[in-house]
């Protein structure tokens, strides 16, 4: 069963830094990965998706990069902002379960001014 | 950029009662799914329909069910709602994009708190 990892569970940084989330997946036979944003009692953002095959996605200041053979996705977050602080979350479709979306518990983001 | 509806965004109801959560998305998406989340927590797959008349239930087992007439309207039903039902529930549609697969949606959230 597919396993979706995200390291670290909490981060604090000041404005202005570059933010670094990690997301680990146990089978690398995936379909796609996606990132969310997820503020306290909403729903989910999608930021990011990208494909199996692809290397990396880029919007604005996110960017995300997939290795799959290794199991991981790093999303990078550029010149951090106060609006920058919520709950990232990785999910992985896998390659056997066409629908169906695998979440990590997510990284709660705290920038501060 | 997918439009789904959520509604209500909160509901406060005793123990006993039935509830119906609607869920509608405008974009004509096949895939539809019901997500449960307590706070601070994962997110659970409790229903999922890949088209009309398709139900399926999740990876979590819940006391809920759903049905799908419409592609556009999913509604979850309790029956007789408990304490252990307090939690958000998410609805989700997915698009499947050219080149790069199914991108998921979702709703705004409804918060359910049962006394």
């Amino acid at each position: 069963k597919q396993e979706v990892t995200q390291i670290p569970a909490a981060l604090s940084v000041p404005e202005g830094e570059n933010l670094v989330l990690n997301c680990s997946f146990t089978d690398s036979a995936i379909y796609n990965l996606q990132w969310f944003r997820q503020d306290p009692g909403k729903g989910l953002t999608s930021l990011l998706l990208i494909q199996s095959s692809q290397r990396e996605q880029t919007s604005g200041r996110l960017n995300a990069s997939l290795d799959k053979s290794s199991g991981r996705s790093t999303l990078y977050i550029a010149a951090s902002q106060p609006g920058d602080s919520a709950t990232y979350l990785c999910a992985v479709r896998p390659a056997d379960s066409w629908g169906k979306l695998q979440f990590g518990a997510g990284t709660q983001v705290v920038v501060t001014p | 950029e997918a439009d789904i509806y959520q509604t209500p965004r909160y509901l406060v109801i005793g123990t006993g009662k039935k509830i119906t959560l609607e869920c509608s998305q405008t974009m004509g998406h096949d895939k539809m799914y019901w997500y449960q989340q307590d706070p601070g927590m994962e997110l659970h797959l409790i229903h999922y329909s890949y088209g009309v008349n398709s139900t399926e239930k999740g990876d979590l087992s819940s006391e809920s069910t759903v049905s799908r007439i419409r592609t556009e309207h999913f509604p979850l039903t309790l029956e007789s709602a408990r304490p252990s039902h307090t939690s958000q529930y998410l609805c989700a549609s997915s698009e499947l994009r050219p080149g790069q697969g199914l991108e998921q949606f979702f709703g705004p959230g409804t918060r359910l708190t049962v006394l």
